[in-house]
Parts: structure tokens; sequence; C-alpha cells
């Protein structure tokens, strides 16, 4: 159990454009879903915490109307990157909690290139 | 603030046993987990003890915790090969507004 989904893997795109990424909870509801960064070869940065059904707390230095964070169902929450620029490439992991529990799930993370 | 530490690479034969260890600063850590990371994939999680044990043993994995000291360890007994990847310490307080806090990650190299 504790399935956690995310789409797509690999995504290339051109600057300026937008990208969209999924993350879903495929055996459990995810009241708290979180969003990392990670660069290579270095640990996980939280990029911001969402709580279903309400705006997402996004950790300093992070950009909120440029990484926008959606949790509009108990099972899935989606990462926008907004006029993505060559900086923007990383990988993106998500996370899921249930209620009350302190253990997190990931997906399998989004590699984000941008052109 | 809180901080955890792990030394960043560790190079074992295979057959032998690994032991990868971790130090976190806060003391109100009620959590620990050890998170495995393959190339390119996301966080499995591994096995996690409660700060009111000592010992968690599941399979190949022994986890020790010496909570005055605020040190944790990870044996892998018998590495293999599938073993090689990176190896996160990570803790977390008590309450569900407790952020998850990760060390840099162990870059466990098994030599065949």
């Amino acid at each position: 159990g504790a399935v956690v989904s995310q789409h797509p893997s690999w995504v290339i795109c051109k600057s300026g454009t937008s990208v969209k990424i999924e993350c879903r909870s495929l055996d459990f509801q995810a009241t708290t879903m979180f969003w990392y960064r990670q660069f290579p070869k270095q640990s996980l940065m939280l990029m911001a915490t969402s709580n279903e059904g309400s705006k997402a707390t996004y950790e300093q230095g992070v950009e909120k109307d440029k990484f926008l964070i959606n949790h509009a169902s108990l099972t899935l929450s989606t990462l926008t990157v907004t006029s993505a620029h060559p900086e923007d490439s990383s990988f993106y992991i998500c996370s899921a909690r249930r209620l009350a529990k302190n253990i997190q799930y990931f997906g399998a993370g989004t590699r984000l290139s941008v052109l | 603030g809180e901080d955890v530490e792990q030394s960043l690479f560790l190079s074992v034969r295979e057959g032998d046993s690994s032991v990868i260890n971790c130090t976190y600063t806060d003391s109100s850590s009620t959590y620990l987990y050890w998170y495995k990371q393959e190339p390119g994939a996301g966080l499995q999680l591994l096995t996690y003890i409660f700060s009111n044990m000592d010992m968690k043993q599941d399979q190949r994995l022994t986890v020790l915790l010496n909570k005055k000291d605020k040190h944790l360890s990870l044996r892998i007994a018998d590495t293999q090969t599938g073993d090689s990847a990176i190896y996160f310490c990570a803790e977390k307080g008590e309450t569900s507004y407790d952020k998850v806090i990760f060390g840099p990650g162990t870059s466990l190299s098994v030599i065949p």
C-alpha cells in the first residue's frame, strides 16, 4: 500500500511555457502533500506544503506565482511551473501523507528540462 | 535550527555489512526515517523508528538509535550490488505541523 504516482516522469519544454506535474496517492487519501526540488547530488529542498482544499504554504524563497500548487482532492495535487526558464530545470518530487500519520510516501519524481 | 548530518560516501564489498551513520540536532525529534533513492528515482521508505525505541530490525536492515547522542545508524547485512544508492536519514517532530528534515544523503557504492 501507500503508492504515490507522479506524472510525467520527464518533460522537456521551451523557455516561457508552463508545465504541469501531477501527484496522485493511489491507495490512500492524502490530506497533506509536499513538493520538493532536488539538485544533482544534493538533498531534497522543500518548496511547499499543501493541505487538501486550502492554499499551499510556501517555503521562504519559493515564488508562489512561479510554482502554482493545487490540491483540489484528497488524492491529487498538481504543481505548475509557469513561464519556465532554464534555471527551473531540476528534479521535482512530490510526497503524500495520510491524515494524522507521520510517514511520507514519495513519487518517482519528474525531471524537468527547460530549453 | 534543526540539522541532520551524514557522511557523503561509503564504499563496501559485496557480502560485507554496511553501516550508514547519521546525527541530528533536534532533541524533540520523534520520528526517524531512512529512505533509499536510486538514480533518477524518487525516495523509497526503507524503515523508521520512534524516538522511544533503541533498535529496530527488518530482514537485512537494522536501525540503532542513541537518543542521548542523537545518533542514528542503518546497518545493511550482506550488502548486494542492488543496494547501491543514496540513503537519506530524516527526522520529524511529534506534531503534524513539524516538517521532515532530511540529511544530505550518503552515497553507498557496493563493489562486486
